[in-house]
């Protein structure tokens, strides 16, 4: 069975802080990972997206990498802002990539 | 760009009651669907469309129904609701499906709560 695993559940961090979050997954075959954040109360929004030949995707403070041997992938956020506060969510696509599976997301709070 | 939209934002439901979530998107996108959003589970798509009149069942697709007469609209129809279908609902739309790096993009969510 195709799963998802995110850790931490939630994460608590100082304002200008960095983070990292985990996502490991057993999809197979893996099409490709994508990195969500989902403010609270609105839908989720896209911020990277890796195929299995690349290792890292910037979207400005976020990082996200992606090792397709260990099935891992992180993303770091640099330099953390009060809007960062949000679920991240980790979605790995299988098959012909019309096979979504979502991670339970880690919750993010940034503190001052 | 309005992007998705979904409708209403908030409803309360009687058990057996029926009623439609609506979704449309001007992205000219092929590819919608809708998935269910509940506490420490990650979503679940319930149906899904590749196209004008093509549609088929996702993963928890019983007590839901679909139809997609327009490439824009994407309506999702609980028949007889029931408090399991109390959850977040959310309306996703894409370019395409397969082995795409597309970007999905979702709708702001309907929180339906079934008393």
């Amino acid at each position: 069975k195709n799963q998802v695993e995110q850790s931490p559940q939630s994460l608590i961090i100082l304002e200008g802080k960095n983070c990292t979050l985990q996502c490991n997954y057993t999809v197979s075959p893996f099409s490709n990972l994508r990195w969500y954040k989902q403010d609270t109360g609105r839908g989720p929004v896209s911020l990277t997206i890796m195929t299995f030949s690349e290792n890292t995707k910037s979207n400005g403070r976020y990082t996200a990498t992606l090792d397709a041997d260990t099935k891992q992938s992180s993303l770091h956020i640099t330099a953390s802002q009060l809007s960062d506060s949000a679920s991240y969510i980790c979605v790995v696509s299988a098959g012909g990539g019309n096979k979504l599976t979502f991670g339970t997301g880690t919750q993010l709070k940034v503190e001052l | 760009n309005a992007g998705v939209t979904q409708t209403p934002k908030f409803q309360v439901l009687k058990t057996g009651q029926s009623m439609t979530l609506q979704c449309a998107q001007d992205m000219n996108h092929e590819y919608m669907s809708w998935y269910r959003q509940d506490p420490g589970m990650g979503l679940r798509l319930i149906h899904y469309s590749v196209g004008a009149g093509i549609t088929d069942q996702g993963e928890v697709p019983n007590g839901y129904n679909v139809s997609r007469s327009t490439t824009e609209d994407f309506p999702l129809r609980l028949l007889s609701a029931a408090p399991s279908q109390t959850s977040v609902y959310f309306c996703a739309s894409s370019y395409s499906i397969g082995p795409t790096v597309d970007t999905i993009y979702f709708g702001e969510g309907s929180w339906l709560t079934v008393v």
